[in-house]
């Protein structure tokens, strides 16, 4: 699977979007990406995924840059609940495993 | 909404004692997962579970380790013999298909600690 890159930490104004990058500049051509999250300990959350479309569900809309060498997951309105280590993973459409890094540390303040 | 559930949620055990974690994926799930978080460290991928044999392990999971199907309904990690290493947090997952329309769901992890 192809690695990732994502800042360690961000802030985000509560009620405001929340713009977490992911670069993947090694994907191939059979690789998604995919998001999860994980509050505070819990088990890793889905959030969405996409191959080259931008997606957008309940939770989050994901931004794929044409080239496919990067991609944004946007929270629109983040709320303090939103508070949690976010995952950028890409693999194959039928791989098995999650390979996680370190992910990006999202702290939603008041 | 189904989800995975994972007991104990605590489990204190002395070092060389066997420990079985236990799960119980979403119903109609044919996948199942484990994974495990040192405190502080990354989420590390144990093995993968489909039609009553692995199918992927890690590094991780050696001769120590093992997984069972022993019912319909429940997934299991035994460590034979643990150690102070494996102290974490596992978590089951499980998985529908392997098609990517099908996500991989969590439970909310078994903390282990080996004093």
């Amino acid at each position: 699977d192809a690695k990732t890159t994502q800042p360690t930490s961000m802030d985000c104004a509560e009620g405001r979007a929340a713009n977490l990058p992911c670069n993947h500049s090694t994907i191939s051509g059979n690789e998604y990406v995919y998001w999860y999250r994980q509050i505070h300990s819990q088990g890793p959350q889905y959030i969405i995924h996409g191959l080259k479309n931008n997606e957008t569900n309940e939770m989050a809309s994901l931004i794929i840059t044409e080239d496919r060498k990067s991609s944004t997951l946007i929270l629109p309105h983040a709320t303090l609940r939103d508070t949690a280590v976010y995952y950028c993973i890409v693999r194959v459409n039928a791989g098995n495993m999650l390979t996680f890094g370190g992910g990006t540390r999202l702290m939603v303040k008041p | 909404e189904p989800e995975v559930t994972q007991t104990p949620s605590h489990q204190v055990t002395q070092m060389g004692q066997e420990v079985i974690l236990r799960c119980v994926p979403i119903s109609n799930h044919l996948y199942f997962y484990w994974y495990r978080q040192i405190l502080g460290q990354k989420v590390e991928f144990l093995v993968s579970f489909y039609n009553n044999e692995i199918s992927e392990k890690s590094e991780i999971f050696d001769d120590q380790f093992s997984v069972e199907r022993p019912d319909g309904s429940n997934f299991t990690l035994k460590i034979r013999s643990t150690k102070l290493e494996d102290s974490a947090m596992y978590f089951c997952a499980s998985r529908r298909g392997l098609a990517e329309a099908y996500e991989q769901y969590f439970g909310p992890g078994t903390r282990l600690t080996v004093t």
